[in-house]
């Protein structure tokens, strides 16, 4: 089963500012990669797939990175909305589908 | 507009069973995957497993693999997911999640989520 780590668990980030999120898979699954940002009371939102593709109605301050095992999701400058819970998950290697931690974005 | 729309929250004892519903709209509902995921409180997305309402094929988490059932009913473009032998471990919101045949395995369209407590 892969393992997916995220870094760091919290990030406190000012309005305007860049965030950004690390995840990191046991071993390595290509591309084969996706982010969700959920907010409190809300199912996930699919934010990137393919490691960097932004999926439908994803603003472009979203953008995803690397290939491998080491990945990272960038929010360009966090607007109010952005404050949520950030989930990398890895569809190279499955069953099982695996999930990160997750990263909380919050307030600085 | 694709719509999953659940079950309400269910409270259960230990060695019980849930059977959680995931109505279907918006869409043809034989052409996708169901997945179907958990997140207990404080803890990762968990898989449980995929079914396929056209074929009835399933493939479930071999940690799963014995306490659950995924079945759908075509007629009323519904799916469902049965899990046995409750434990106070399985307390967590279950979620549906469709997936295109040929689709990768990442998720656009969930489930609102069914929250399901098991205890004494």
């Amino acid at each position: 089963e892969i393992v997916m780590t995220q870094s760091p668990a919290t990030l406190s980030v000012s309005p305007g500012e860049r965030a950004t999120l690390s995840c990191r898979a046991s071993q390595t699954v290509n591309s084969n990669l996706a982010w969700y940002q959920q907010k409190p009371g809300q199912v996930p939102r699919l934010l990137i797939y393919g490691a960097y593709i932004r999926a439908t109605g994803i603003p472009d301050r979203f953008s995803g990175s690397g290939s491998g095992t080491e990945f990272t999701l960038t929010i360009s400058s966090l607007q109010s909305e952005d404050f949520a819970v950030y989930y990398c998950q890895q569809y190279s290697d499955w069953p099982p589908l695996t999930f990160g931690g997750g990263t909380k974005v919050e307030i600085k | 507009q694709v719509l999953l729309v659940q079950s309400g929250a269910e409270v259960k004892k230990p060695g019980a069973s849930v059977n959680v519903s995931c109505k279907t709209s918006g869409y043809r509902f034989t052409s996708y995957y169901m997945h179907w995921v958990r997140q207990a409180p404080g803890q990762r997305f968990e898989w449980l497993g995929w079914f396929n309402p056209n074929t009835g094929g399933t493939q479930y988490a071999r940690k799963f693999q014995g306490r659950v059932t995924m079945t759908r009913d075509t007629s009323i473009a519904t799916a469902y997911m049965e899990l046995r032998g409750l434990r106070s471990d399985d307390t967590a919101v279950y979620h549906c999640a469709r997936v295109g045949v040929a689709g990768p395995p990442f998720y656009d369209n969930w489930g609102q989520g069914t929250l399901v407590t098991v205890s004494s």
